[in-house]
């Protein structure tokens, strides 16, 4: 059964780095048939999506975040990683890591797809 | 930016048919999913490609599509299935994804 898990800092100051870790298990993060992405959820808010990135490395962010946004891959330890630079207190939200589904046609190209499953979630709060 | 559109709110009574759109510029040529998400928990995946329903999903959740509107269906609602419900898709480059801003289900 595969199974997602999120670590890292829960408390972090404004205007430094905030640093995941997800955790794959039960599943190869070098399948081909998947992208792994981040996810966010600031308190009582919605959902947004951070970005993906397939095995070899390939990322995909949101506009809005691109510019502070790292999403890295370590195929060796199945785990892939969340860099996010700058941060100050709305970055605070509870952060999910998840696989991601695509379709790649020759016609069509790339098309992300849905997020199944989600890890438990790790909230992280930015305060001096 | 690109955004979804969902009601804020949605109240049903027991064994009643709840209804909740996502609407978007988009929706003709992207799929759209749904999620439910319960206090607590992560969101759980409902729908994918606007009507297939992952195994294990009740056959009360169903899904639609027409237009700039993907629509979820849950019939014979239950006590359950009180929760808040996001719909996903991407935006015209079919890359970069998008959520609406969640549809809180009242189950009365």
């Amino acid at each position: 059964q595969l199974q997602l898990q999120e670590s890292g800092p829960g408390l972090v100051k404004p205007s430094e780095t905030l640093s995941l870790t997800c955790t794959v298990s039960g599943d190869s993060i070098s399948s081909t048939s998947y992208y792994w992405g981040w996810i966010r959820q600031p308190p009582g808010k919605g959902l947004e999506w951070i970005g993906s990135i397939y095995y070899s490395g390939n990322t995909y962010y949101n506009p809005s975040l691109k510019s502070r946004v790292t999403i890295s891959v370590d195929t060796s330890k199945n785990q892939f990683s969340l860099n996010l630079r700058s941060v100050t207190a709305a970055d605070t939200a509870v952060y999910y890591c998840v696989r991601q589904d695509y379709d790649y046609g020759s016609r069509s190209g790339l098309k992300m797809n849905w997020f199944d499953p989600w890890g438990q979630g790790t909230l992280v709060t930015v305060s001096s | 930016s690109y955004d979804l559109t969902q009601p804020p709110s949605v109240s049903v009574s027991p064994g009643q048919t709840a209804r909740i759109t996502c609407s978007g510029d988009a929706l003709p040529n992207q799929y759209g999913y749904w999620y439910q998400q319960k206090p607590g928990q992560a969101p759980a995946l409902m729908i994918y490609k606007d009507t297939g329903r992952p195994s294990g999903i009740p056959e009360r959740f169903s899904g639609s599509s027409s237009g700039t509107t993907v629509t979820l269906t849950i019939s014979g609602v239950q006590a359950e299935d009180e929760a808040v419900y996001y719909c996903q898709s991407a935006d015209s480059s079919g890359i970069s994804v998008v959520f609406g801003g969640g549809t809180k289900l009242t189950v009365l």
